[in-house]
C-alpha cells in the first residue's frame, strides 16, 4: 500500500534563509503529488501539485517541489523563508495505480521561522 | 462567498449532546469529503461523497453520521461522542472524486 513519509516533524530556519522540507513515498508508479499548508487554526491550503510534466513544480509564495521518480521523493524548497511562512507542511500521495486514486497524506512538518 | 465554508468553527459538547458541522463549497465540485486531524497523526479520510452519493466509509464509528443533500452541501451529524473525538474536523471539495482537493477551515470540536 502507498505511504507518505515526512522525516522533519520540526524544522527551525532563520528568517531569509533556504528551507527544503522532506517527503518520500513508497511506491512511484503513477501518482499525483502535493503540498499543502496549514496556517494556525485554518484549513489546508494547497501549495503546489505534480501531476505529470516537467518534475520542478512552481507553486504559491515562492515554494518550489522536485518530483524525483528514482528516488522517490517530492521535496519542497524556498530558496528565502519569511516569518509568515512559519506554519504545518503536509506531503500528500494520489496512487493512480490503485484505481482508487485515494490521497495519503503525511504526518506533516512543522516550519518555525525565527527572526 | 468563496471556496469551501464549514460552520461553526467552534463547538464544544457533552457526552450525550447531539450537535451538527455543516459545510458548503462554493466551487461547482462534485465530491466532498469529511477529514479528521488530530494532534501527531496523519489526516485521517472519513467519509467521501460523489454526486450526493457516500463512495467512500472509513470504518468510522456509528456516532459520526454524514449527510449530503446536495452537491454543494455535506453534514456531519455526531451523537453521543467520546472525548478522543475532540479534533478538528475539515471539509474538503474537488472537481471530480480525488483530483485536487481544497480545504475549508475546519471546525475544532471538543468533547467533554
Amino acid at each position: 500500500a502507498q505511504s507518505v513519509t515526512q522525516l522533519d516533524s520540526q524544522v527551525p530556519v532563520f528568517e531569509e534563509a533556504p528551507v527544503e522540507l522532506r517527503c518520500n513515498y513508497s511506491s512511484s508508479v503513477s501518482v499525483y503529488l502535493f503540498w499543502y499548508v496549514q496556517y494556525p487554526n485554518q484549513g489546508l491550503q494547497l501549495l503546489l501539485k505534480y501531476l505529470s510534466g516537467s518534475t520542478l513544480v512552481k507553486g504559491i509564495n515562492g515554494f518550489e517541489a522536485e518530483f524525483n521518480k528514482s528516488q522517490t521523493s517530492f521535496h519542497l524548497r524556498k530558496p528565502s523563508v519569511h516569518i509568515s511562512d512559519t506554519a504545518e507542511y503536509f506531503c500528500a500521495v494520489s496512487d493512480r495505480s490503485s484505481g482508487t486514486y485515494k490521497y495519503i497524506f503525511g504526518t506533516g512538518t512543522r516550519l518555525k521561522v525565527l527572526a | 462567498e468563496t471556496g469551501v465554508t464549514q460552520t461553526p468553527r467552534h463547538l464544544v459538547m457533552g457526552m450525550t449532546n447531539k450537535k451538527s458541522l455543516k459545510c458548503e463549497q462554493h466551487l461547482g465540485h462534485n465530491a466532498m469529503y469529511w477529514y479528521k486531524q488530530s494532534a501527531k497523526k496523519p489526516l485521517e479520510l472519513m467519509f467521501v461523497y460523489s454526486l450526493e452519493e457516500r463512495v467512500e466509509n472509513n470504518s468510522v464509528p456509528s456516532r459520526f453520521s454524514p449527510e449530503c443533500p446536495n452537491s454543494s452541501h455535506l453534514f456531519l451529524h455526531l451523537h453521543t461522542l467520546q472525548p478522543e473525538d475532540s479534533a478538528l474536523y475539515l471539509c474538503a471539495s474537488s472537481q471530480d472524486v480525488w483530483e485536487t482537493q481544497y480545504f475549508g477551515p475546519g471546525t475544532r470540536l471538543l468533547v467533554l
